[in-house]
């Protein structure tokens, strides 16, 4: 159980263009979905959590209209890098968990992430 | 503001021995949770363990054990006997309650050599 998949696991692209990669949890409804951006040997950094149905919290230092994130069902999440450049290469996870009631910390999993090469 | 340390960087040891990977925490919170996930070359992260802050019990399973301190704010992870399917990225990670400013710390790489 638990398994959340990411498409595509690999993309290439050209400067200037729009990239949208695919969240998605398979077995179960993720209330709360997570995008970070992990550096090559560097610790997973944080970049939005988006809650279905509202607007992604963003961190900081982090582009709203550069990062787009829409989360429009209790199974999908999707992040458009737009107009992408060269220093948006990146790994990108996402990470989906479900809410409990009464608030208990939810466990997050995460998808097998998203190689992006921008030249 | 919540803060995971992991000061062992890379860690390497030949297979069958045993190895531990430091985590020690700083969080102003009475509740929270902490997390060991493993991230092997392929670049996924697994799920390994979750802890509440009120439950100070070890937990084995398997190989995989956690000490968990609160005295120390530390909750480290052996891995006993280790083999070569170990070999990864170890992160260990820090939650409010509600999953709030879930924050990871820097990784522990960890190489089984043969």
């Amino acid at each position: 159980g638990a398994v959340v998949s990411q498409h595509p696991s690999r993309v290439i692209c050209k400067s200037g263009t729009s990239v949208k990669i695919e969240c998605r949890s398979l077995d179960f409804q993720a209330t709360t979905m997570f995008w970070y951006r992990q550096f090559p040997k560097k610790s997973l950094m944080l970049m939005a959590t988006s809650n279905e149905g509202s607007k992604a919290t963003y961190e900081q230092g982090v582009e709203k209209d550069k990062f787009l994130i829409n989360h429009a069902s209790l199974t999908l999440s999707t992040l458009t890098v737009t107009s992408a450049h060269p220093e948006d290469s990146s790994f990108y996870i996402c990470s989906a968990s479900w809410g409990l009631a009464g608030g208990v910390a939810d466990t997050q999993y995460f998808g097998p992430g998203t190689r992006l090469t921008v030249l | 503001a919540q803060k995971v340390t992991q000061a062992q960087t890379e860690i390497s040891v030949v297979e069958k021995e045993d190895v531990t990977l430091d985590c020690v925490y700083e969080t102003r919170d009475t509740t929270y949770y902490l997390f060991w996930y493993k991230q092997p070359p392929s670049g996924e992260l697994v799920f390994l363990i979750r802890r509440n802050s009120f439950d100070e019990q070890n937990e084995i399973s398997g190989r995989y054990s956690w000490n968990f301190q609160k005295s120390t704010s530390s909750f480290n992870f052996t891995i006993t006997a280790s083999q070569v399917v170990d070999s990864a990225v170890y992160f260990c990670a820090l939650s409010e309650p509600l999953g709030q400013n879930f924050v990871f710390g820097p990784g522990t790489r960890l190489s089984v050599l043969p």
